[in-house]
């Protein structure tokens, strides 16, 4: 079974600091992406990647940037966090028949 | 930009009984999916049915899928207390470079 790993499933920053938020992918997938998730809004695309240094903004990229040096891994930056970025995260590889996601990371910024 | 509509929003039944969610989407798609969610999980990828398929079963879980109306649904039978959860459908577009555009998502609860 494809396994996909969120590093931290709850975690508590500060407001201004840079957060990482990491996610591997053990199965040599191309395609991964990262989510986040709210109640009432649903799951919305911040970022992904289709290959190793290759990333793609989604719908909601602000405040956000990504990283993507080796395949397994898709890493999700917080520049400068807010309030606002307090949420789930969801990370996700693909496969012909669909995507396998990782527990989530629930991200509080006080 | 939400592609993926689901209704109704929550459905609350007793085990035993049939439930069905509803999605309807905007564009052309490649396929569309359903997802589960157990709360506070990842999501959990239940079925993918074709544009040129109409309908397609997988365990107590049928789909079909009218891309004249741009419609999906999901048909859950003989339902149990562990089918609690939330139910996503995704779409891919036909357009190339993509990814999976979500809906928000039906809230079953199944009673015992």
């Amino acid at each position: 079974d494809v396994k996909v790993t969120q590093s931290s499933r709850y975690l508590v920053k500060r407001t201004g600091e840079k957060v990482f938020l990491e996610c591997v992918q053990d199965m040599d997938h191309e395609n991964m992406f990262w989510y986040r998730q709210d109640p009432g809004l649903g799951l919305r695309l911040i970022y992904f990647s289709y290959d190793v240094k290759m990333k793609e903004k989604g719908d909601i990229p602000e405040g956000y940037s990504v990283s993507r040096e080796k395949k397994e891994r898709f890493s999700l930056i917080l520049e400068s966090a807010s309030t606002n970025q307090t949420s789930m995260y969801l990370c996700a590889s693909s496969h012909l028949y669909g995507y396998t996601f990782g527990s989530g990371t629930r991200l509080t910024v006080v | 930009s939400q592609q993926g509509e689901e209704d109704p929003q929550a459905l609350s039944i007793q085990e035993g009984e049939n439930a069905t969610m509803n999605c309807s989407y905007k564009t052309s798609i490649n396929n569309l999916q359903w997802y589960r969610q157990n709360s506070g999980r990842g999501l959990v990828h239940l079925i993918l049915i074709r544009s040129n398929e109409r309908e397609k079963h997988s365990g107590r879980l049928r789909v079909t899928l009218d891309t004249s109306k741009k419609s999906s649904s999901l048909l859950i039978t003989a339902s149990r207390a562990a089918d609690t959860a939330s139910y996503f459908c995704a779409t891919e577009k036909t357009q190339a470079g993509t990814a999976l555009i979500f809906g928000k998502g039906t809230t079953l609860s199944v009673s015992s």
